[in-house]
């Protein structure tokens, strides 16, 4: 079946610094990526979004790579602020008799200090 | 705007009572969800409604009961066959139920069993 692994958090950063949290993917066929961010006490907010090999969905600073050949979508940001002190979870929606559902990662708490 | 409004933000029950948590969206979507979050975990899809009067289950769907009566609405009752329904529920809707898949998210309703 579909499924999504990221790396576990929680992750601490200083502000201005990189911030990457891993995904990779398992999925029939040709999946579409998502990132979503969860802010505290809130629901989720789509990030951003891939839905073919190679493309790069971007948004607020943050970027991701949909990387086929290695099954994965890395999110990355060069230069944290508070503000992004959050929850993101990786997920994907993929074609066939479970294609009405997104599976989602168990998501990677970031806590960016000043 | 237009968006998912969900209420009570907080709800509490007593064992052994029903409960429904409300969900409402004006974006004119044909697609609803009801997902579970649990502390440290993804989110678990309880049920979905892919048009009016009609819904299917998900993953988790014992102890939970929907309706589907208006396109704008889509409730969630947490009956007392829910062992353990102490979560954090989250509403989701979509422009239709097909792939690929954007899920727009209501803030959320937290509910604890005292």
């Amino acid at each position: 079946g579909n499924s999504v692994t990221q790396m576990e958090g929680p992750v601490t950063l200083s502000e201005e610094a990189f911030l990457t949290i891993n995904c990779t993917y398992t999925a029939t066929g040709y999946p579409s990526l998502f990132w979503y961010v969860q802010y505290p006490g809130e629901g989720l907010q789509l990030l951003l979004k891939a839905t073919k090999a190679d493309d790069k969905g971007s948004n607020k600073g943050f970027e991701a790579t949909y990387r086929k050949e290695t099954t994965s979508f890395h999110l990355e940001k060069g230069s944290v602020q508070v503000s992004d002190s959050a929850v993101y979870f990786c997920a994907l929606s993929a074609p066939g008799p479970n294609d009405y559902k997104l599976s989602f990662g168990a998501g990677t708490t970031v806590t960016v200090r000043a | 705007d237009g968006g998912i409004t969900q209420s009570p933000k907080y709800l509490f029950r007593k064992e052994g009572q029903n409960v429904t948590l409300s969900c409402e969206q004006n974006l004119n979507h044909d697609a609803m969800y009801w997902y579970r979050q649990d502390p440290g975990q993804g989110l678990r899809l309880i049920y979905y409604s892919q048009i009016v009067n009609d819904f299917q289950k998900g993953d988790i769907a014992e102890g939970y009961s929907v309706s589907r009566e208006k396109k704008e609405s889509f409730p969630l009752t947490v009956t007392s066959a829910q062992k353990n329904p102490t979560a954090f529920y989250l509403c989701a809707s979509s422009i239709e139920h097909s792939f690929p898949d954007e899920q727009f998210f209501g803030p959320g309703t937290r509910l604890t069993v005292l």
